[in-house]
C-alpha cells in the first residue's frame, strides 16, 4: 500500500557530526513537508515543497540545515554540524495541491539524538 | 497569527467517557481544520476534517464542533476506548496560489483508562 518512507528510523550521532534524513514521498504526491517534533514545541514546519521546488523553509534553522527534493522520488534533509538541540523526531509528510484539504500523508519518522 | 493554540495538554477518560478536546485559532485565511491522532512511535494520521461553513462533522464516534465567529474548534470522541489512547493534534491549513501550509497545534495526550 502507497505510504511515505523515511530512513534513518534512529540516528546517534556526536555534536559536529553531519546527518542525512531521507524520504520517499508517495508516488504522485507532488507536495513534500518536513516537521520536526519535539516535546517543548510540538510538531513545528521547516520546509516545504511543491513539484520539487522549496517554496517556504522559513521554519528552518539556514545556517545549519538544508532540504533538497533532487528527484519527485526523494527529499533529503540535512543537518550539517548537528548540535544536541536537533534532537528530535524528524517527520517527512507527502500530499496533493490543487484541492489541499490539510490531508498529508506521514512517514513514521526519524528520531534523531545528538550527543 | 498563524498560530493554533490547542487545550488540555493531557486528559484522562474513563472507559465509555467523552473525550473533549479544544483549539482555537487567529487567522481567518485558514480554510481547513484537520485533526490528526499520532500513536506511539508512529507519524500522525488524519483522523477527521471540517470546512469553515460547516459547523459539524461526525464520523463514527469522532465529531468535530466548529464555531467560526468565536474562531475556535473540537474534537468530541464518544464513548472513548482504550485504543484511542493516543495524542491529538489540531491543525489549520491553507492555501494561497503556489503556497501551501498545515500548521498544528501543540498535541493532547489521551488517556482512556479501562
Amino acid at each position: 500500500d502507497a505510504r511515505v518512507t523515511q530512513t534513518p528510523r534512529h540516528k546517534v550521532t556526536e555534536m559536529g557530526q553531519e546527518v542525512t534524513m531521507r524520504c520517499q514521498p508517495i508516488l504522485g504526491h507532488n507536495t513534500v513537508f518536513w516537521y520536526r517534533q519535539t516535546m517543548m514545541q510540538g510538531l513545528e514546519l521547516l520546509a516545504y515543497f511543491r513539484n520539487r521546488a522549496p517554496l517556504d523553509d522559513s521554519g528552518m534553522p539556514k545556517d545549519r540545515f538544508s532540504a533538497e527534493m533532487p528527484d519527485a522520488t526523494l527529499a533529503t534533509l540535512k543537518i550539517q554540524p548537528s548540535e544536541p538541540r536537533d534532537s528530535a523526531v524528524y517527520f517527512c509528510a507527502s500530499g496533493l495541491v490543487p484541492g489541499f484539504t490539510g490531508e498529508l500523508f506521514f512517514g513514521e519518522g526519524s528520531r534523531l539524538t545528538v550527543l | 497569527q498563524q498560530q493554533v493554540k490547542q487545550s488540555p495538554q493531557s486528559l484522562i477518560v474513563q472507559k465509555g467517557g467523552i473525550s473533549i478536546i479544544n483549539c482555537a485559532y487567529e487567522n481567518t485565511a485558514f480554510d481547513y481544520f484537520p485533526w490528526y491522532q499520532q500513536f506511539p512511535g508512529k507519524g500522525p494520521a488524519l483522523l477527521i476534517a471540517i470546512r469553515p461553513d460547516v459547523s459539524e462533522k461526525k464520523e463514527g464516534r469522532f465529531t468535530i464542533s466548529f464555531n467560526k465567529s468565536a474562531k475556535q474548534f473540537s474534537l468530541h470522541i464518544m464513548d472513548s476506548q482504550p485504543g484511542d489512547s493516543a495524542t491529538y493534534f489540531c491543525a489549520a491549513s491553507w492555501s494561497r496560489g503556489a503556497t501551501n501550509k498545515l500548521i498544528f497545534g501543540t498535541g493532547t495526550l489521551l488517556a482512556v483508562q479501562p
